[in-house]
C-alpha cells in the first residue's frame, strides 16, 4: 500500500510566521487528507482534498495537491502557539476508506 | 460528550498476558477502525468494521481479535502479548465506509508490554 511521506520532519517557527509542510505519495489516489495530533492525544481531521482539486482552504489552512508530482502541501498561516502539534497526511487510494498515513511533521510554534 | 471513547487509556502488562481495549462511539457512525501507532509515530490501520461486519483486516497477527457486538462498539482483544505489541492503539469511526468519509479518532490507549 502507498504511503504519504511528509517533509520536513520537524519545524520550529515563531508565532505569527507561516508553516509549510509537504507530503509525497507513490500511487494514484482518490483523495488526500491532513490530520493534526497534539501530544498525547488522538488525531483530528483538518482538511480533505480530492484528486480532481488543486487547492483548498479552511480558515488559516491552505492545502495544495499536485497529482502529476504526487505531492501535497499544507500551509498554516499566521501560526499560533496552539498550532504546536504533529501533522500527518493520509492518502486514500482504494475503497473502504483505507487511509495510509505518512510519518508526520512535528511543528513547534514559539510564542 | 466524548465522540469516540476507548478504555483503558494506559495499560502496562507482562508478556504472555491477554488484554482487551474497549471502544465506543456515540456518533451514530456505521464504520469503526483500529489503528496502531508505534514509537516513531507511524500510524497503520489494523481493522475496520462496517455495521458489525469485518471489512479490512490488514495482515495483523491472529493474536489480535476485534469484536463488534454492535455498530457502536469495536473492542480489541490481544492474546499472548509480546514486547513488540507496545504501542498506542487508536479506535476511530466514520459515518460510512466509503472513500472520503472523515475519520474521527479516540484519544488512544497506551499499551506497554514488559
Amino acid at each position: 500500500s502507498q504511503q504519504g511521506e511528509e517533509d520536513p520532519q520537524a519545524l520550529s517557527i515563531q508565532e505569527g510566521e507561516n508553516a509549510t509542510m509537504n507530503c509525497s505519495y507513490k500511487t494514484s489516489i482518490n483523495n488526500l487528507q491532513w490530520y493534526r495530533q497534539n501530544s498525547g492525544r488522538g488525531l483530528v481531521h483538518l482538511i480533505l482534498i480530492r484528486s480532481n482539486e488543486r487547492e483548498k482552504h479552511s480558515g488559516r489552512l491552505r492545502v495544495t495537491l499536485d497529482t502529476s508530482k504526487k505531492s501535497s502541501s499544507l500551509l498554516i498561516t499566521a501560526s499560533r502557539a496552539a498550532d504546536t502539534a504533529s501533522y500527518f497526511c493520509a492518502t486514500d487510494a482504494g475503497g473502504n476508506n483505507r487511509l495510509a498515513f505518512g510519518k508526520g511533521n512535528q511543528v513547534v510554534v514559539i510564542p | 460528550d466524548t465522540a469516540v471513547s476507548q478504555t483503558p487509556k494506559y495499560l502496562v502488562t507482562q508478556m504472555g498476558n491477554d488484554k482487551s481495549i474497549k471502544c465506543e462511539q456515540n456518533l451514530g457512525h456505521d464504520t469503526m477502525y483500529w489503528y496502531k501507532q508505534d514509537s516513531k509515530k507511524f500510524l497503520k490501520i489494523m481493522f475496520s468494521y462496517n455495521n458489525k461486519e469485518l471489512i479490512i483486516n490488514e495482515t495483523v497477527p491472529n493474536r489480535f481479535s476485534p469484536k463488534s457486538p454492535d455498530k457502536a462498539h469495536l473492542n480489541l482483544h490481544i492474546n499472548s502479548l509480546e514486547l513488540g505489541d507496545s504501542a498506542v492503539y487508536f479506535c476511530a469511526s466514520s459515518p460510512r465506509q466509503h472513500s472520503g468519509n472523515t475519520i474521527y479518532f479516540g484519544e488512544g490507549s497506551w499499551l506497554t508490554v514488559v
